[in-house]
């Protein structure tokens, strides 16, 4: 069964740059149908899909953060990264990722992590 | 890319009656359409894709259809463990993935 945990920061200062990381297990990483994504969710807020990556490195991101967000994998760990660059308060939110098929829901999730920008 | 517009915002449902989500998207997704429950403190679940396809462990009480631009998920004979906001979300041009803004479910 897949299972993610995502890990990192709980409390990031204004401006600064976030890192997150999602680890995977119960599935291989380098399985052609999968894709990874990162997904998040403001307090009082909608879910919002910051991005997707592929094992090979390919990524997807949502345009109105394209210019802030990398992501990169490392299937070797297990891990799919999430940086996010000169945040702001706007940024805090629950922060989850998720699998899913190319073109396709999003069938696995992991927990999310609470990332609060603050002074 | 296509919208998607939930209605209505909050849905406040009797135990045991029935209920009708809307989500309908600004151009044709065709059936590229899924629903998620998102209880608080939990991450969202997948209930559906493919418009109407059920994911597994989702109880018959849950149905969904639709295709095109109009799109519902009913649940039928709400219990209180139904609380929730449910999420419509499309991938009929990822990317991006596109989230509709939700409706909250609660009981009367």
């Amino acid at each position: 069964q897949l299972q993610l945990h995502e890990s990192g920061p709980g409390l990031v200062k204004p401006s600064e740059t976030l890192s997150l990381t999602c680890t995977v297990s119960g599935d291989s990483m380098t399985n052609s149908l999968n894709y990874w994504a990162w997904i998040r969710q403001p307090p009082g807020k909608g879910l919002e899909w910051i991005g997707s990556m592929y094992y090979t490195g390919s990524t997807y991101y949502n345009s109105s953060l394209k210019s802030r967000v990398f992501m990169s994998v490392d299937t070797s760990k297990r891990q799919v990264s999430l940086s996010l660059s000169s945040m702001t308060a706007a940024d805090t939110a629950v922060y989850y990722c998720a699998r899913h098929f190319i073109a396709a829901a999003l069938d696995s999730w992991g927990q999310g992590t609470l990332v609060t920008v603050s002074s | 890319e296509a919208v998607l517009t939930q209605s209505p915002a909050t849905l406040s449902v009797s135990p045991g009656e029935s209920s009708t989500l809307s989500c309908r998207a600004s151009q044709s997704i065709n059936s590229n359409l899924a629903w998620y429950q998102h209880k608080p403190g939990q991450s969202p679940r997948l209930l559906f894709s493919a418009a109407s396809a059920r994911a597994t462990g989702v109880p018959a009480r849950f149905r969904a259809s639709g295709s095109g631009t109009e799109f519902t998920l009913t649940i039928s004979s709400l219990q209180s463990e139904d609380v929730a906001v449910y999420y419509c979300q499309h991938y009929n041009d990822w990317p991006p993935l596109t989230f509709g803004g939700g409706t909250k479910v609660e009981i009367k």
